[in-house]
C-alpha cells in the first residue's frame, strides 16, 4: 500500500512568517507534486518535481518554493505567508514513467494565514 | 497550456438514477484522462481512467466516455447508491513522462436517499 503522510493536518501561522509544509511517500515514486485545494477552484499545481532535486513549475509557483533533497521527500515552502495563501495544501505521488498514472495523495494540510 | 472546463458544479440525483458530469479540455494533445473521486474530509482517490486510443471504459457503475474530435470526457454513475455523495474531478495530461495533470474544477454530487 502506498503510503503519502504530510507533516500536518492543520497548521496555523501569521502573516510574514515562513511555513514549511512537509510530505514523505514510502514507495520509491519518482514524481511529487504539490497542489493547492480551493472551493470552486478545483486542485491547482503548484510546483512538481521527477527527480531528486529537480523541480518544475507548476499553474500557480508565485509566492511558493520546493526542495527536493531526498527522493521521498518533498518540501513546501512559503517564504512570507500571506493571507491569499489560506487554504488545503495536498501533495501526491506517482510511480514514474511507464510505471502507471495514478496519483497518490496525501491526507492534505490545511493552512489558515492570519 | 491546458484548461479543463468541468460541469455542472453541483449535481443532486435520487438514488438508483444515473449521474452524468462532463469535462472538456483544451489541448489536443492531451492523451490521459482521470477521474478522481474525494469524499468528505478524505484525500482524492482514482476511481477510473481512459486513454486517448480508447473511446469508452467501464468499471462496473462507473463508465467513462471520450470524445477526441471534440475534446471532452463524461463519468458516468448508473444505479447511484448514497456511497457515491462526493466530489469528483476530471483531469487531462499533455505530458506522459512525468504525468503532470490538470484538473477540472470539480462536481460536488449529492446522492438523495
Amino acid at each position: 500500500d502506498v503510503k503519502v503522510t504530510q507533516s500536518s493536518r492543520y497548521l496555523v501561522k501569521r502573516t510574514g512568517e515562513k511555513v514549511f509544509l512537509e510530505c514523505v511517500q514510502d514507495m520509491d515514486h519518482e514524481n511529487m507534486f504539490w497542489y493547492r485545494q480551493d472551493p470552486g477552484l478545483g486542485l491547482r499545481l503548484i510546483y512538481f518535481s521527477y527527480d531528486v532535486k529537480m523541480k518544475e513549475k507548476g499553474d500557480i509557483p508565485e509566492g511558493y518554493s520546493v526542495s527536493r533533497e531526498k527522493k521521498e521527500r518533498f518540501s513546501l515552502i512559503l517564504e512570507s505567508a500571506s493571507t491569499n495563501q489560506t487554504s488545503m495544501y495536498l501533495c501526491a505521488s506517482t510511480p514514474g514513467p511507464s510505471s502507471g498514472n495514478e496519483q497518490f495523495f496525501g491526507p492534505g494540510t490545511r493552512l489558515t494565514v492570519l | 497550456g491546458e484548461n479543463v472546463e468541468q460541469h455542472p458544479s453541483t449535481l443532486s440525483v435520487q438514488e438508483g438514477d444515473s449521474a452524468v458530469i462532463k469535462c472538456t479540455y483544451s489541448d489536443s494533445a492531451s492523451n490521459y484522462f482521470p477521474w478522481y473521486k474525494q469524499e468528505l474530509g478524505k484525500r482524492p482517490q482514482l476511481i477510473i481512467d481512459i486513454r486517448s486510443n480508447v473511446g469508452e471504459k467501464k468499471d462496473q457503475r462507473i463508465a467513462v466516455t471520450l470524445n477526441k474530435t471534440a475534446k471532452h470526457f463524461s463519468l458516468h454513475i448508473t444505479e447511484t447508491q448514497p456511497e457515491d455523495s462526493a466530489v469528483y474531478f476530471c483531469a487531462a495530461s499533455i505530458d506522459f513522462g512525468n504525468e503532470k495533470l490538470t484538473f477540472g474544477t470539480g462536481t460536488r454530487l449529492t446522492i438523495i436517499p
